[in-house]
């Protein structure tokens, strides 16, 4: 079974703060995704990657950044965290054009 | 951009009642179609996907859906729904001739089974 996982369940943060979301999958696919979500907006994806040091901005990308140094591994960054950015983080992988696989996601609190 | 609209922001249904949760998409030209369940606290699980063939496609927990090209629908069902069905489902549509490799979710339907 495909297994992605994501650093924190849970992760409560100060405004301005720097944080790091992480996520690990153990398929080797090429392409990995952060998303957020919010009550009655579905996920909006933030950005994606094709494989390592590539990606492309999202739709809602303003306030991140990402990394990919390792196929396996994707960060989210929230340079300066904003109360706006509090979430519920979601990440995926998948091989090009097959199904999304999910991490349990990060519910992140910002104060 | 693809848009995806899930009609439905809540359903209540009782348990052992049939159930259809809508989805329609913008994208006329070839795209994959998947639905996901999100049980509270959850990621998202893959219910069953449409990629190409019979448009009629079955997933798990006895659920199905039915690809519509002409309407650009792809709506869920279940012909008899359980309490641990109670969860919320998203429609999501990849590939056609706006970016292959994006994703678009709908805004979720919450499925709400009552004994």
């Amino acid at each position: 079974d495909v297994k992605v996982t994501q650093s924190s369940r849970y992760l409560v943060k100060r405004t301005g703060e720097k944080v790091f979301l992480e996520c690990v999958q153990d398929m080797d696919h090429e392409n990995m995704f952060w998303y957020r979500q919010d009550p009655g907006l579905g996920l909006r994806l933030i950005y994606f990657s094709y494989d390592v040091k590539m990606k492309e901005k999202g739709d809602i990308p303003e306030g991140y950044s990402v990394s990919r140094e390792k196929k396996e591994r994707f960060s989210l960054i929230l340079e300066s965290a904003s109360t706006n950015q509090t979430s519920m983080y979601l990440c995926a992988s998948r091989f090009w054009g097959e199904t999304q696989y999910f991490g349990p996601g990060t519910r992140l609190l910002v104060l | 951009a693809q848009s995806v609209t899930q009609l439905d922001s809540q359903v209540p249904v009782f348990e052992e009642a049939p159930v259809e949760l809508r989805c329609n998409y913008s994208s006329s030209v070839s795209v994959y179609l998947f639905w996901y369940v999100q049980y509270p606290n959850q990621g998202l699980q893959l219910l069953l996907k449409y990629l190409s063939g019979s448009t009629l496609v079955k997933g798990i927990n006895g659920f199905e859906a039915e690809f519509n090209k002409s309407q650009t629908s792809f709506h869920l069902r279940k012909p008899s729904v359980h309490i641990s069905d109670t969860a919320e489902y998203f429609c999501a549509v990849s590939g056609g001739q706006y970016n292959f490799n994006k994703f678009y979710f709908g805004s979720g339907t919450k499925l709400n089974v009552k004994p």
